[in-house]
């Protein structure tokens, strides 16, 4: 059974560009949530992705935007990259109905620097 | 809103020793989740505490839920090294998690 998997690693932007971050769910989630976690704080949820439809979303901006593709992957876009977007991205996935309590399994996040 | 939060934030242990670690949520839920977090690293599912009084164990890691009380416990009994990391408990909502604050533990010799 692969985990979950996220791309890049490491990614340092300056202001004002743009960023796309990826996830792989674990085999056979449909469901993906993304979170943002800055230093010495836990993850805020941004949104989550449910058979390719937005499921649900957190207080973030609509610069912050989402796709969850057929396989059930996903991207993370984020436009006009601000100082304070730099955080750690994490992805998780489940499954819903799951005997597992429908528990989000998260990948090793993508850890992106904004100058 | 709801809101999350952890006591202690900091905790220092000794070797074999016992302690708690505690999370209140201000609004009800049936579901909270243990997270492990090292650091750099991301997190790792501990627990999964589903209805009102359940109680789950795992080597020296203990956790339970009472819905009434709006709190879950986490307990720890005879700290090794090993256990030192950053602890978050997280109330499910529906479509996402509220964590709370994060509680380190370092365990000392």
């Amino acid at each position: 059974e692969t985990g979950v998997t996220q791309s890049p690693t490491h990614l340092i932007k300056t202001r004002g560009q743009q960023v796309t971050l990826r996830c792989s769910s674990q085999s056979g989630h449909n469901t993906v949530s993304w979170y943002q976690q800055a230093l010495g704080q836990g993850p805020q949820f941004i949104f989550q992705y449910y058979r390719e439809e937005e499921n649900g979303r957190g207080n973030f901006p609509p610069r912050f935007s989402g796709l969850q593709f057929p396989n059930y992957s996903s991207e993370l876009n984020v436009n006009a990259l601000e100082l304070d977007d730099s955080a750690l991205y994490l992805c998780a996935s489940s499954l819903p109905l799951a005997p597992d309590g429908d528990t989000q399994y998260f990948g090793p996040g993508t850890r992106l620097t904004v100058l | 809103e709801l809101k999350v939060e952890q006591n202690p934030l900091f905790l220092s242990m000794q070797e074999g020793k016992n302690y708690t670690i505690y999370c209140n949520y201000s609004t009800t839920s049936d579901r909270l989740y243990w997270y492990r977090q090292d650091p750099g690293k991301s997190l790792e599912s501990l627990f999964v505490l589903l209805s009102n009084g359940a109680v789950k164990q795992e080597g020296r890691l203990m956790a339970s839920l009472d819905t009434k009380a709006r709190l879950s416990t986490l307990h720890i009994t005879a700290a090794v090294h090993d256990l030192s990391a950053t602890y978050f408990c997280a109330v499910d909502r529906g479509f996402k998690l509220i964590f709370g604050t994060g509680t380190l533990l370092a365990v000392q010799p």
